[in-house]
């Protein structure tokens, strides 16, 4: 099962600013990795997939990177409404498919 | 517009059998390369996969929970259904199901979700 690591736990950051959150994987998943955003009572949302695609009607604050086992999702300049958690997701070697076990954005 | 709903009940006893039915539009679970999955979510914590079917009835699952789920599907009606065995008070967690490979055929990535339905385990 590749394990899937999510640093840090939670990230304080201003509005305005720019948020990088990672994420490890236990081993490559190449490119084919997802990042999901939820918000308190609500489902989450895929933002990216492939590791660098954005979802449709995601803004282009939200940027992915990364290959193997080292990914960023970056979100330029933070508005309001995202702080949220953010879960990344292996889809490479699976089943399991695996998730991350989240990092918390909130407001500085 | 893709919408999906889980329903089922909102409480089980420990040692009951677990059935969620996941409804969905706007997709055809007849169409190569597309399948649907469920992930559930304990109160506060992460998401974990929990299984998923394909188009052709293909089926995968959790290996860690694969001696007590069962996943179905009845194209006809555009369900999906998900039996648990054996609950437990560790399963009490909200329960979605997603399609995948509307992206691109059979990219396990889930989106859109459903709202999910929150299951608690309790006697």
């Amino acid at each position: 099962e590749i394990v899937m690591t999510q640093s840090p736990a939670t990230l304080s950051v201003s509005p305005g600013e720019r948020a990088t959150l990672s994420c490890r994987a236990s081993q490559s998943v190449r490119s084919n990795l997802a990042w999901y955003q939820q918000k308190p009572g609500q489902a989450p949302r895929l933002l990216l997939y492939g590791a660098s695609t954005r979802a449709t009607g995601v803004p282009a604050r939200f940027s992915g990177s990364g290959s193997g086992t080292e990914f960023t999702l970056t979100i330029s300049s933070l508005q309001s409404e995202d702080f949220a958690v953010y879960y990344c997701q292996q889809n490479n070697n699976w089943p399991p498919i695996t998730f991350g076990q989240g990092t918390r954005l909130e407001i500085k | 517009q893709i919408t999906l709903k889980e329903s089922g009940p909102t409480l089980v006893k420990p040692t009951q059998t677990l059935t969620l039915t996941c409804t969905f539009s706007g997709f055809s679970l007849s169409t190569s390369g597309v399948g649907v999955g469920w992930i559930r979510q304990p109160p506060g914590k992460a998401l974990e996969w929990l299984a998923l079917i394909y188009w052709d009835d293909d089926k995968r699952y959790s290996p860690s929970l694969r001696s007590r789920l069962t996943i179905t599907k009845d194209t006809s009606k555009n369900q999906v259904v998900l039996t648990v065995t054996n609950m437990d008070p560790v399963d009490t967690a909200t329960y979605y199901c997603a399609p995948m490979g509307l992206l691109r055929s059979y990219l396990a990535v889930f989106d859109p979700w459903g709202q999910g339905t929150l299951v608690t385990v309790s006697s």
